[in-house]
C-alpha cells in the first residue's frame, strides 16, 4: 500500500475533464510540495506540475494542479487520446524523511 | 540539452551486488539533488533515495536502507547507486532523476531512460 491514495483508474470521454486525487496525511501532502509525473506506456515518468500548481515550460494549460490540506488533485480538461496514461502524485514525507509516491492512476479516453 | 544516462543494470544472483550509474550533461550537476526511482514490472513508481546537490545529505526508502548507498562526483558529473544484499523484489528498472532543487522535493525536471535489474538465480 502507498502512502499517498490515488483511484487506479479514470476515464472519460475525448473533450471532456477528469480529475485525479491523491490523498496523504499531514506529514507528506500538508506541508510539503506535491509534484505530478505522466507516465505514457514503455517511456520514463515526465513532469507534469511541480509546487502544487506550477506547469514547467511546455505542459499545456489543460493540465492543471491544486492542493488543499492533506489532498491535492491533477485535473485535465479537453481530452485527447494522446492523454492515455499513467499518473502519479509524489511528494516528501517528513516523518518518514523519505519521498513517496502515489500508486499511480491510469486515465482511459473512451 | 539536459541528458541523463542511466546504466549498470543486468541480471544477479540474490545476495550480490551491482552498481548503478548516471551520467549527466546539459546543466550544473553540482546544484542539483538526484534521486534514484524505481519501477518493478507492472508496477508503479517507488522512490529509492536522494542526494542533495553536495552530497551532504542522503536518503533513502526504508525497503533498500542498509543496503543501497547513493553517491555522487561532481567533478565526473555522475550519480551512483550501490546495490548490496539484492533480492528477488529489487527487481525493477531504475531511473535517475533531477529534481529541480538542491536539497529536498520540488518536483523531477529529467530523468534517464532507465535500467533493467534483475535479481534472479
Amino acid at each position: 500500500q502507498s502512502v499517498l491514495t490515488q483511484p487506479p483508474s479514470v476515464s472519460a470521454a475525448p473533450g471532456q475533464k477528469v480529475t485525479i486525487s491523491c490523498s496523504g496525511s499531514s506529514s507528506n501532502i500538508g506541508n510539503n510540495y506535491v509534484s505530478w509525473y505522466q507516465q505514457l506506456p514503455g517511456t520514463a515518468p515526465k513532469l507534469l506540475m511541480y509546487e502544487n500548481n506550477k506547469r514547467p515550460s511546455g505542459i499545456p494549460d489543460r493540465f492543471s494542479g491544486s492542493k488543499s490540506g492533506t489532498s491535492a488533485t491533477l485535473g485535465i480538461t479537453g481530452l485527447q487520446t494522446g492523454d492515455e496514461a499513467d499518473y502519479y502524485c509524489g511528494t516528501w514525507d517528513s516523518s518518514l524523511s523519505a519521498g513517496v509516491f502515489g500508486g499511480g492512476t491510469k486515465v482511459t479516453v473512451l | 540539452q539536459v541528458q541523463l544516462v542511466d546504466s549498470g543494470g543486468g541480471v544477479v544472483q540474490p545476495g550480490r551486488s551491482l552498481r548503478l550509474s548516471c551520467e549527466a550533461s546539459g546543466f550544473t550537476f553540482n546544484s542539483y539533488g538526484m534521486h534514484w526511482v524505481r519501477q518493478a514490472p507492472g508496477k508503479g513508481l517507488e522512490w529509492v533515495a536522494v542526494i542533495w546537490y553536495d552530497g551532504s545529505n542522503k536518503y533513502y526508502a526504508d525497503s533498500v536502507k542498509g543496503r543501497f548507498t547513493i553517491s555522487r562526483d561532481n567533478s565526473k558529473n555522475t550519480l551512483y547507486l550501490q546495490m548490496n544484499s539484492l533480492r528477488a523484489e529489487d527487481t525493477a528498472v531504475y531511473y535517475c532523476a533531477r529534481d529541480r532543487g538542491s536539497s529536498g522535493w520540488y518536483g523531477f525536471t529529467d530523468w534517464g531512460q532507465g535500467t533493467l535489474v534483475t535479481v534472479s538465480s
